[in-house]
C-alpha cells in the first residue's frame, strides 16, 4: 500500500518554539525520507531527507527523526522562526514516484 | 543555473477550450514530473517522463489530460474541454535521478488555472 499519513493538519507555534510534523507511511519498501517545504505561490523545494540506515539527521535548525519499526518519521524546527511559516510535506518514496502527504500548514507567531 | 521555469504563469480558460501548459526543466534532468494541487491541498501526481521511456500516465484523471516531452526536454500537459473541477495550481518538476535512488525534485512556480 503506498497510503502516506501526515499530522497534524495545520500548527501554530510561538516564535523560539519547537514544531514538531509527523509522517505515517505503510509501505515497507520505501527508503527514501524526504520533508519538503512550500511558500504561497511558489513550487515545493527539498528541505531534509533522511536514508533508513539512520534514525536521525540534523541540518541546522531543521531535524528528521525516523522510525522504521513503527514506520514514521519526522521533522522538528527548533527556535522556529516566522520565515518558517510555509506549507510542509513529507513524500516518502521507493522509487522514482514520491508519495506526498495532505501538508500541514505551519503558522509561526512572532 | 536557471531552475524549471513554466508558463503561462496564470491562465483563464472558459468552460470547454482546449489549454496548453508548458515546463521547461533543468538542463540535463532526464526526469519530468506533472502534478496537480487544488487550493490548500496536496500534491495529485499527475504524469512522470524518464529519458525515452515510456510515461507513466498512472495519474492522469481522464482522457481530456494529455501530456507529451519533446527531444527529451521541454513538455506541454495538453487539457481538452476544460471543466470548471479542472481549476488548480499545475506544478512541473524535474530530476536528475543521475545518483542511485536520487529522487529529488526541483518544482517550477506553477501555472495557475483558472475554468470559467
Amino acid at each position: 500500500q503506498q497510503q502516506v499519513k501526515q499530522s497534524p493538519q495545520s500548527l501554530i507555534v510561538q516564535k523560539g518554539g519547537i514544531s514538531i510534523i509527523n509522517c505515517a507511511y505503510e509501505n515497507t519498501a520505501f527508503d527514501y525520507f524526504p520533508w519538503y517545504q512550500q511558500f504561497p505561490g511558489k513550487g515545493p523545494a527539498l528541505l531534509i531527507a533522511i536514508r533508513p540506515d539512520v534514525s536521525e539527521k540534523k541540518e541546522g535548525r531543521f531535524t528528521i527523526s525516523f522510525n522504521k519499526s513503527a514506520k514514521q518519521f519526522s521533522l522538528h524546527i527548533m527556535d522556529s522562526q516566522p520565515g518558517d511559516s510555509a506549507t510542509y510535506f513529507c513524500a516518502p518514496s521507493g522509487n522514482y514516484q514520491l508519495i506526498w502527504g495532505a501538508g500541514t500548514k505551519l503558522i509561526i507567531k512572532p | 543555473g536557471a531552475g524549471v521555469s513554466q508558463s503561462p504563469s496564470n491562465k483563464v480558460t472558459e468552460k470547454g477550450k482546449d489549454v496548453e501548459l508548458r515546463c521547461d526543466p533543468i538542463s540535463g534532468h532526464t526526469a519530468l514530473y506533472w502534478y496537480r494541487q487544488s487550493l490548500g491541498q496536496g500534491l495529485e501526481f499527475l504524469i512522470y517522463f524518464q529519458g525515452n521511456s515510456a510515461p507513466d500516465k498512472s495519474g492522469l484523471p481522464s482522457d481530456r489530460f494529455s501530456a507529451e516531452r519533446t527531444g527529451g526536454s521541454v513538455s506541454t500537459l495538453t487539457i481538452q474541454r476544460t471543466q470548471q473541477e479542472d481549476s488548480a495550481v499545475y506544478l512541473c518538476a524535474s530530476s536528475s535521478q543521475q545518483v542511485w535512488n536520487s529522487y529529488e525534485q526541483y518544482f517550477g512556480p506553477g501555472t495557475r488555472l483558472t475554468v470559467t
